[in-house]
């Protein structure tokens, strides 16, 4: 299973809006609506910030949010805030119980 | 609180076995899938394995299988992750998970991971 193509990096500015995609195939995520994103700041463990491509857990401000067109899912994040910088991760299910994971994309708030 | 703590990470040769164990507390662990993801130096993260509550059903990354095995014991409230003939790309923090309430592919609990280094 091959890793979902994400960009290396991404920037904005406070108050911004940036947007991360996440490419992956038929197979994966154009196959499922099963797509999450992960956010870690460094040394830190991920966390889980979007689920069933667009869902926020309890607590995740409503400035993270997701969708999904064919084999590509975005992340997109509104209002940038200093904080928000850190690694993204999207994941998605490869069928069945598999998962498949981005290589990860490196948020840069100028 | 939720809590996962992982233990059982070490430097080892090229060849050698591990076993990696999770404790959990703060939640009903038996009905709850766990997963194992990896994280290399400077990659990105990797799903490694997964099992269901019961421990019946496992499941594993071509990268591993083979060569890992997941168990659970639920009344120790404990994952483990058994890595046989381990090899240099094995090395990497490993994270213990817990998986989202009703959910089979999300986790929504991680622990501090554990590292396991293969080197000769």
């Amino acid at each position: 299973q091959s890793p979902l193509t994400q960009p290396h990096s991404v920037s904005g500015s406070p108050g911004q809006s940036v947007t991360i995609s996440c490419t992956g195939t038929s197979s994966d995520v154009g196959g499922y609506n099963y797509v999450s994103w992960y956010q870690q700041h460094p040394g830190e463990a991920p966390k889980l910030i979007i689920y069933d491509v667009h869902k926020r857990p309890s607590g995740v401000p409503d400035r993270f949010s997701g969708s999904k067109s064919g084999n590509t899912a975005s992340l997109t994040i509104s209002g940038l805030q200093a904080d928000d910088e850190a690694d993204y991760s999207c994941c998605s299910s490869a069928g069945g119980y598999m998962l498949v994971f981005g290589g990860g994309t490196k948020l840069t708030v100028l | 609180e939720v809590q996962l703590l992982e233990s059982g990470g070490a430097l080892i040769q090229p060849g050698g076995s591990l076993r990696l164990s999770c404790a959990s507390s703060g939640f009903t662990f038996k009905t709850r899938s766990m997963t194992w993801v990896r994280q290399g130096p400077g990659k990105g993260l990797e799903w490694v394995s997964s099992i269901d509550g019961s421990g019946d059903s496992t499941y594993y990354a071509d990268s591993v299988k083979g060569r890992f095995s997941i168990s659970r014991d639920n009344y120790k409230s404990t994952v483990y992750l058994q890595m046989n003939s381990l090899r240099a790309e094995d090395t990497a923090l490993y994270y213990c998970t817990k998986h989202l309430p009703g959910y089979k592919y999300y986790m929504d609990v991680w622990g501090k991971g554990t590292t396991v280094t293969v080197s000769s």
